[in-house]
């Protein structure tokens, strides 16, 4: 499988501080995404990340990724309250871009 | 901005009857996708569709499943003879093409409960 699998499971953290999730996957892929999912919603993309980039910014997001470890992580640099939600990684693989989600990690970002 | 639209956003049904999940991608999107989320659980790729024929699906899309696009606008799921199990949140994605990115834009979903 080339599911992204997330760690940790879940993360609690006080406002103002820094959030760090790491997503690995199994297989060589073409493109490692980021979704956010609030509770019972859809999905929002955050970030898009090519395997052949290894680092990318939008506003308080940091994506890199690690081919050669297949791994992935997102920061959410001083975090908000709203920004408590479930968080995703995504992978696509050349030739074929249907996505492999992995399971979600958890943040809870406490006023 | 242009935005994946999906109905009902909810749909109750009792098992065995047929359910039909309609999605209206973005416009100008070639790629089209169904995912499920059961609850608790991660999103599962089920199918995905380009250039009016399945280009991909998974071991989840099975004969109960089917996928079409019956006018310019419209990309329905359909569950023919529905099961306790297939209670999800249903997410209809759609994406520009093969050769520009692949960013996925999903719509809200439809939560189908099964009776």
């Amino acid at each position: 499988s080339q599911q992204g699998e997330e760690d940790p499971q879940a993360l609690s953290i006080q406002e103002g501080e820094n959030a760090t999730m790491n997503c690995s996957y199994k297989t060589s892929i073409n493109n490692l995404q980021w979704y956010r999912q609030n509770s019972g919603r859809g999905l929002v993309h955050l970030i898009l990340i090519r395997s052949n980039e290894r680092e990318k910014h939008s506003g308080r997001l940091r994506v890199t990724l690690d081919t050669s470890k297949k791994s992935s992580s997102l920061l959410i640099t001083a975090s908000r309250a709203a920004d408590t939600a479930s968080y995703f990684c995504a992978t696509d693989r050349w030739n074929n871009n249907d996505m492999r989600f992995g399971a979600g990690t958890r943040l809870t970002v406490k006023p | 901005e242009p935005e994946v639209t999906q109905t009902p956003s909810h749909q109750v049904t009792q098992m065995g009857q047929e359910v039909i999940l309609r999605c209206v991608p973005i416009s100008n999107h070639l790629y089209f996708y169904w995912y499920r989320q059961i609850l608790g659980q991660k999103v599962e790729f089920l199918v995905s569709f380009y250039n009016n024929e399945i280009s991909e699906k998974s071991e989840i899309f099975d004969d109960q499943f089917s996928v079409e696009r019956p006018d310019g606008s419209n990309f329905t799921l359909k569950i023919r003879s529905t099961k306790l199990e297939d209670s999800a949140m249903y997410f209809c994605a759609s994406s520009p093409g093969e050769n520009l990115s692949y960013e996925q834009y999903f719509g809200p979903g439809t939560r189908l409960t099964v009776t």
